[in-house]
């Protein structure tokens, strides 16, 4: 089946400190979208993309979307300890009711 | 609107009982699905609906049965409930559609475990 490389799969940081994470694979897709699940809670929409070469803010977050269609990454600036939490990333191939293809998550500490 | 709500919360079952997970959505959305969480995994597709009356397989579909009758419910039933199905279960909703409408919304889950 489909698969999402999602790296790192963890990350220490101190406050203030900017993080990057990624996501890979070996087919293309048409959407991109990033998550954030806070522990005990479903997964919440961070970002999300659409075009190749698209690049999307949210606050101090940003993502991009490949320009092969193959990979994404995401951007935290200046972390503050309310961004710990799993990040995913998930690809969808078509719009609407296609079905997603989640990444393992990234998991981020950030130590005040 | 609630959103995706799920029900229970919490669920412990012995070896070979079955039981229903339950998940409803108040957005008219005609597109659910079911996935499944365990440690260092991710999220796994176990089945999902594009409509009422119509669902298919996901990645992990063995062991799970649902059924759309309705827009708004979307039931994953384990028919002989086995420890390895031990998992926190999502429940999602989305309206299909292009564009930036395309945003699929997650339930609070229901944490399983199988004895």
């Amino acid at each position: 089946g489909q698969q999402l490389n999602q790296s790192p799969q963890s990350m220490f940081i101190q406050e203030g400190e900017d993080v990057s994470m990624n996501c890979t694979s070996s087919s293309i897709f048409n959407t991109w979208l990033w998550y954030k699940q806070d522990p005990g809670e479903g997964p919440v929409l961070l970002i999300a993309l659409y075009k190749a070469g698209e690049l999307t803010s949210n606050g101090r977050l940003t993502a991009q979307f490949g320009i092969t269609r193959k990979d994404s990454f995401l951007n935290i600036s200046a972390s503050i300890p309310s961004d710990v939490g799993i990040y995913f990333c998930a690809g969808q191939q078509k719009g609407g009711s296609e079905k997603l293809v989640f990444g393992k998550g990234t998991k981020l500490t950030v130590n005040p | 609107n609630a959103g995706v709500t799920q029900t229970p919360k919490f669920q412990v079952l012995k070896t070979g009982q079955s039981m229903t997970l339950q998940c409803a959505q108040d957005m008219n959305h005609e597109y659910m699905s079911w996935y499944r969480q365990d440690p260092g995994m991710g999220l796994r597709l176990i089945h999902y609906s594009v409509g009422a009356g119509i669902t298919d397989q996901g990645e992990v579909p063995n062991g799970y049965n649902v059924s759309r009758s309705t827009t708004e419910d979307f039931p994953l039933r384990l028919l002989s409930a086995a420890p390895s199905q031990t998992s926190v279960y999502f429940c999602a909703s989305n309206q299909a559609g292009t564009g930036s409408t395309d945003t699929q919304y997650f339930g609070p889950g229901t944490r399983l475990t199988v004895l």
